[in-house]
């Protein structure tokens, strides 16, 4: 069975600054995907970034950043440059070739102007 | 068409009804999952498709809950005797690939109040 923890609930940020958000998770399939959705109030959930697990390389889709730490099981995305458009739900979600994918409960985070 | 689509968007039922909750997918996509979210809560997995076959139910609650899909196309999500618990947004997703390896495409959800 998988498990994906997410262990803050809510963050905030200063506009224009960066933030870390974390995500733990657990398998014992060698073969996975990592992924972080956005869900902000209009509760359209959208893919921001993907990481396959063979790979080292860190993904990086513009203003996002993951650090994945693959012995530590350690999923973060980083948000630099935080925009108020960037307030929302983020979940992480892990996939192991099975169909589904597991999500974490979310964090909440709001950025401040 | 362009994205996911869910309908209706909200609905509101009385205890003990049946309601229907439709998706239609991104055409072309095999795969389609259904996940339950309870408020400010995460995702819960309901049912997973490959084509018109459902590979993976494990996550129906009882069996009030059950789904169907017509080909890779449009699939309805049933819900007998409804009861508060079942309140939440249902969220329907789909993917390309079987595996869902390179992410899912969501639609915006049913939001179902039961009351």
């Amino acid at each position: 069975a998988q498990t994906v923890t997410q262990s803050q609930p809510e963050m905030s940020v200063q506009e224009a600054e960066t933030v870390t958000l974390s995500c733990t998770y657990d398998t014992s399939e060698s073969n996975y995907y990592l992924f972080w959705y956005k869900q902000p109030p209009s509760r359209q959930m959208i893919l921001v970034i993907r990481q396959e697990a063979y790979k080292q390389q860190n993904a990086t889709e513009n203003r996002f950043s993951v650090n994945f730490q693959k012995a530590a099981k350690s999923f973060s995305l980083k948000i630099s440059d935080s925009q108020l458009g960037d307030t929302a739900m983020y979940f992480c979600a892990l996939n192991t070739n099975a169909g589904k994918s597991t999500f974490g409960d979310g964090t909440t985070l709001t950025v401040k102007p | 068409g362009a994205g996911v689509s869910q309908s209706p968007s909200n609905k509101v039922t009385e205890k003990g009804k049946d309601v229907e909750l439709r998706c239609d997918p991104i055409s072309g996509h095999t795969a389609l999952y259904w996940y339950r979210q309870r408020l400010g809560q995460g995702l819960e997995f309901l049912i997973y498709f490959q084509g018109n076959s459902a590979p993976d139910k494990s996550g129906l609650p009882s069996d009030r809950f059950s789904a169907e899909r017509t080909g890779e196309s449009v699939s309805t999500l049933t819900i007998q005797r409804t009861q508060q618990e079942d309140s939440a947004v249902y969220l329907c997703a789909s993917s390309l690939v079987r595996t869902g390896n390179y992410g899912y495409t969501f639609g915006s959800g049913t939001r179902l109040t039961v009351v």
